[in-house]
């Protein structure tokens, strides 16, 4: 594997299920991200880990918990979501420096019923 | 209030036509990246500008920082079917800090 994967790739749960987001970035990096894309809105910045310490969170519901056990690995865990949770969820890496220049996986698609 | 403000939104062209998006703010950044994802995939980095006036070419592909640092363009000569998709671009305020996407123009270009 190469770049950035991400899995599952579509999902679809109840309000009242528990799943799991994962993501694998094969590049070396010590950054990753979580963000949610919408139709029509900007690319909304969820989390961010650097050496596996999380320095952003922004304002993200509870219900949104992630997990970051090596610079290589991210998870997303999701439990009692809303409809309007649903998105496309991109995980994304960098490595530190002057523009963290982003690599992207190919998103999970999220659909909550 | 959106920080980075992409136009147009939507773009339908012709193959062979030259466009240009549009990406400004009121503030100034200290690079601007330009990114295109196609569909069922995620955004992939096409050029990051860092210096006011800046012009970078990558094939039919033209890009400018503004001179203020605080709008960016990306022009394409003869566009092609294989150019559509969305493209975002994503502004840093400080070096290192944080990406502040666009909302993204999605181009349409038909044979």
């Amino acid at each position: 594997e190469t770049g950035v994967t991400q899995t599952p790739r579509h999902l679809v749960m109840g309000m009242t299920n528990k799943k799991s987001l994962k993501c694998e970035q094969h590049l070396g990096h010590n950054a990753m991200y979580w963000y949610k894309q919408s139709a029509k809105k900007p690319l909304e910045l969820m989390f961010v880990y650097s050496l596996e310490e999380r320095v952003e969170n922004n304002s993200v519901p509870s219900r949104f918990s992630p997990e970051c056990p090596n610079s290589s690995h991210l998870f997303l865990h999701l439990h009692t979501l809303q409809p309007e949770d649903s998105a496309l969820y991109l995980c994304a890496s960098s490595q530190d420096g002057p523009y963290n220049e982003q690599f992207f996986g190919p998103g999970t698609r999220l659909t909550v019923l | 209030t959106q920080l980075l403000e992409q136009s147009p939104q939507f773009l339908s062209i012709q193959e062979g036509e030259n466009l240009t998006v549009y990406c400004n703010s009121s503030s100034v950044f200290s690079s601007l990246q330009w990114y295109r994802q196609e569909p069922g995939e995620g955004p992939v980095l096409l050029v990051t500008v860092v210096t006011g006036g800046e012009v970078k070419k990558l094939k039919r592909l033209t890009f400018q920082f503004g001179d203020a640092r605080k709008d960016s363009s990306l022009h394409i000569t003869a566009a092609q079917p294989g150019d559509t998709g969305l493209y975002l671009c994503a502004g840093a305020r400080s070096q290192g800090g944080k990406l502040i996407f666009g909302q993204g123009t999605e181009l349409s270009v038909k044979p």
